[in-house]
């Protein structure tokens, strides 16, 4: 595998299910990042992570736990979720948040909350 | 927060013709990028405008950056199907933390 990529692509999950989401990245960066994607929307900034460590949390609710063990890979944990969390949430990465700031990103998990 | 607003929304045009897309902010940004985002995917990263007033191409695809580094532009010429996607502009503030713009949807229909 090659660049950034995230599993599952598409998920549907009830309001009361606990679910994770997978982000992966080969290309030996050290920030990676979760962003929420609506329609008509611009791209909200939810967690960064730079050398595992977070960096910064955009007010997010505490519904989403985003867990960052090493710096290849990303979850972001989610439950209890509203149906206005219904979005794509997209995964990215870069050499670092504070020097390059050229991200490459996943190509989305499609999320559907009933 | 820094509000990057792009125009159009939506454009459909057909293929051969010439589109610009623009970038809009109040603020000054140290560096601005454009990416493209294709259905199922997520977005890619087309180029980096660091120096106000630069120009630079890729291939068909012309950008500007302001004098002030508060707006930008895009331009097609001779507008390809494969051309098709959502534009999106980014502003990297501080930190290297990007605000992105909503986007242009570009259709280009044969």
């Amino acid at each position: 595998e090659t660049g950034v990529t995230q599993t599952p692509r598409h998920l549907v999950m009830g309001m009361t299910n606990k679910k994770s989401l997978k982000c992966e990245q080969h290309l030996g960066h050290n920030a990676m990042y979760w962003y929420k994607q609506s329609a008509k929307k611009p791209l909200e900034l939810m967690f960064v992570y730079n050398f595992k460590e977070q960096t910064e949390n955009n007010s997010v609710p505490s519904r989403f736990s985003p867990e960052c063990p090493n710096s290849s890979h990303l979850f972001l944990h989610l439950h209890t979720l509203q149906p206005e969390d219904s979005a794509l949430y997209l995964c990215a990465s870069s050499l670092s948040s504070g020097g390059s700031y050229e991200q490459y990103f996943g190509p989305g998990t499609r999320l559907t909350v009933t | 927060t820094q509000l990057l607003e792009q125009s159009p929304q939506f454009l459909s045009i057909q293929e051969g013709e010439n589109l610009t897309v623009y970038c809009n902010s109040s603020s000054v940004f140290s560096s601005l990028q454009w990416y493209r985002q294709e259905p199922g995917e997520g977005p890619v990263l087309l180029v980096t405008v660091v120096t106000g007033g630069e120009v630079k191409k890729l291939k068909r695809l012309t950008f500007q950056f302001g004098d002030a580094r508060k707006d930008s532009s895009l331009h097609i010429t001779a507008a390809q199907p494969g051309d098709t996607g959502l534009y999106l502009c980014a502003g990297v503030g501080s930190w290297g933390k990007l605000q992105f713009g909503a986007g242009t949807q570009v259709v280009v229909t044969p």
